[in-house]
This record gives C-alpha cells, structure tokens and sequence, in this order.
C-alpha cells in the first residue's frame, strides 16, 4: 500500500463550486505539500504545511494537517476551469530531499 | 522564477537501446535532482536522489547499472536508461531543489515510449 494516497480517485464539480481533496499517510512527515499536475506538464507545488501547522492557504487554496490522524486536505473556492489538474499530495520524511507522492485525485471542473 | 526544463520532451527508442535525457534548472541552485518515472498504472516511482558532492541514491529496483545518473554542477542533471524494454516506458520526470528547501520544482518531463 501506498505511504500516502488521495481518497479520491476523480472528482467533478461546476465551476464556482467548491470542492477538496483528501490525503492519508502512514510515516512520520516533516511536511507535506500538494501538487497539481496539469496535461503534459510536469506537477507545481501549490502549498507547503509543515507539521507543526494546522493550516496554510494561497490565494483561494487552503490546505489543512492533522498529525493525529495522519491526514490533510485542499481546499479549493471558487473554482475555475483551469483547476482542472490531477491533484497529488506529497510527504517530506526524515530523508530530507525525498519526497513521496499519492496516487493523485483528478479533478474536472466543468463550465 | 525557478523552472526546470527537460529536454527531449518526447523520445521513442527500440527496444534493447538506450536513451538519454536532460534536465536544466535555471533561475536556482539545484543541489539536489531527483528523478522520477511516472506511469498511467502508478504514481511516481523515485528512482534516485542526486545530491552535488554526494553519492547518488537509487530507490530499491532502481539500479546505477540500468539508470547512470550525472549531476556535475548546481544547474545540469542527465540520466540514461540503458537497454530499454516496454516496462521502462513512462513520463520522466526531474525535480530539484536548492540546498534545505522543501519546495521541488519539476520539469515537464520527458516521455519514453519503447518499441
């Protein structure tokens, strides 16, 4: 099993919705980040939360850590067609430089 | 801005030849690349973590032998895949960093296909 997963596989939602994207993990983290990985591009980090925060946000984007439960959330307001991306969650350990990423969530907002 | 490119962005190779691909980081000091391969049935595999002046680590079924990596300044990265077959198809993909930042910053990837 993965060390750290989306709970969703895909997800659809009209523009202007809101919508968020679950992650899991099992390891100790040092922080975690998410990205979105657009058609044909490589992924671009969105937030970054460290574990000693709750919460961080960018723009309309708002990311959530509960070490207790080894989980975090993305939320995303107002969206927007060009937030259609496969989202991934991605775990800084111990090991510094290396990062491990979920299976990743596609989101489709549709007009 | 920080950008990494990889180039080419898109190779077809025969089976059993070898292919090389490139990554550039421009606009920071990438102290440590790692590469990774990303296929339709699985997220990304981390195949080794390059780190300037260090040796290079390779992730468990990931082999210097079948993927020699050269990381010789703060700003270039290549990998080869030697003797490719179907399984090493995928997106490969390049993400450096700059000495104890977390943030990686990723090129568009270079796809593999193999005949």
């Amino acid at each position: 099993s993965q060390l750290a997963e989306e709970n969703s596989w895909a997800l659809s939602v009209h523009e202007g919705e809101s919508v968020t994207v679950n992650c899991s993990y099992k390891t100790s983290i040092t922080a975690l980040q998410w990205y979105r990985q657009k058609s044909g591009k490589g992924p671009a980090q969105l937030i970054l939360i460290r574990s000693n925060e709750r919460e961080n946000r960018n723009g309309r984007l708002r990311a959530t850590l509960d070490t207790s439960s080894q989980s975090s959330s993305l939320s995303i307001t107002a969206t927007r067609c060009e937030d259609t991306a496969v989202y991934f969650c991605a775990m800084n350990n111990n090991a510094g430089a290396k990062l491990t990423f979920g299976g990743g969530t596609r989101l489709t907002v549709r007009p | 801005g920080a950008l990494v490119y990889q180039y080419p962005r898109r190779t077809i190779c025969k089976s059993g030849t070898s292919m090389r691909m490139e990554c550039q980081a421009v606009g920071f000091q990438a102290t440590s690349v790692a590469w990774y391969r990303q296929s339709p049935q699985k997220t990304f595999e981390l195949i080794a973590l390059s780190t300037v002046n260090s040796a290079i680590k390779y992730e468990q079924n990931f082999t210097q032998e079948k993927f020699p990596i050269s990381h010789p300044n703060l700003s270039f990265s290549s990998m080869t895949v030697l003797n490719a077959y179907l399984e090493d198809r995928g997106l490969y993909l390049c993400g450096a960093r700059e000495g104890g930042r977390d943030t990686q910053y990723f090129g568009p990837g270079t796809r593999l296909l193999v005949l």
